[in-house]
């Protein structure tokens, strides 16, 4: 089945700790997203990645990390420097950058708790 | 600043009946929209979408209504069934942002039997 995986569904972290989000898509899609999703919030974006070895911050970039080494790869790294890390984060990707008639497709979301 | 929202966190419908999930917009620049669905613990899945240039686009048993005057956007789902009980949001791409989009917060629709 072509789609997008995220692992670990569920995700408990130490503080101080950082931790790497898993998300893979076989959809030979060029453009992955990272988004989180806090509750009574809409989704906000943190990176987004339009082509291989590149990528650009989002909204709330700031304590989160990113790599595009391959196209059908993009983890998130959560880091000790990010406050509040406690969240359901959602990948997607699109067949290009350009979100007008490029569906992004979601993965099923890691729910990530800091203890 | 500048967000996508809507108006009623919760709508509550029997089964059977039509339900309308609304949601403002402030960027008058905006020129496409989406709606999606998603299910409790999944993530979004894409329902339908429109473009400035349209007042209203239909699918399989929704419809979305754009009213560019008021800057509002609603969904229209006919014949609710219990398998539509979900979050809809609503999403807005701001003309020349063209990778980026802009979520509402979300209605929760509960399906009743």
């Amino acid at each position: 089945d072509g789609g997008i995986t995220q692992s670990p569904k569920y995700l408990f972290r130490k503080e101080g700790q950082n931790v790497t989000l898993s998300c893979e898509q076989n959809l030979n899609h060029d453009a992955m997203y990272w988004y989180r999703q806090d509750p009574g919030q809409g989704l906000r974006l943190i990176y987004y990645s339009q082509i291989v070895n590149d990528f650009q911050k989002g909204d709330i970039a700031e304590g989160y990390s990113v790599s595009r080494e391959k196209k059908e790869s993009f983890p998130l790294t959560v880091t000790s420097a990010q406050k509040n890390p406690t969240a359901f984060y959602l990948c997607a990707s699109s067949t290009s950058g350009r979100v007008f008639l490029n569906e992004q497709f979601f993965g099923p979301g890691t729910r990530l708790t800091v203890l | 600043g500048e967000s996508v929202g809507l108006h009623l966190p919760t709508l509550s419908v029997q089964e059977g009946d039509n339900s309308i999930i609304n949601c403002a917009y402030s960027n008058s620049a905006s020129d496409y929209f989406i709606w999606y669905k998603q299910e409790s613990g999944k993530g979004p899945q894409f329902i339908i979408d429109i473009r400035s240039n349209m007042d209203k686009r239909q699918g399989q048993r929704v419809t979305v209504l754009l009213n560019k005057t008021v800057k509002h956007l609603s969904l229209q789902i006919a014949a609710t069934q219990p398998g539509d009980s979900a979050v809809y949001f609503c999403a807005e791409n701001r003309a020349g942002a063209t990778n980026k989009l802009i979520f509402g917060t979300g209605t929760l629709l509960a399906v009743q039997p």
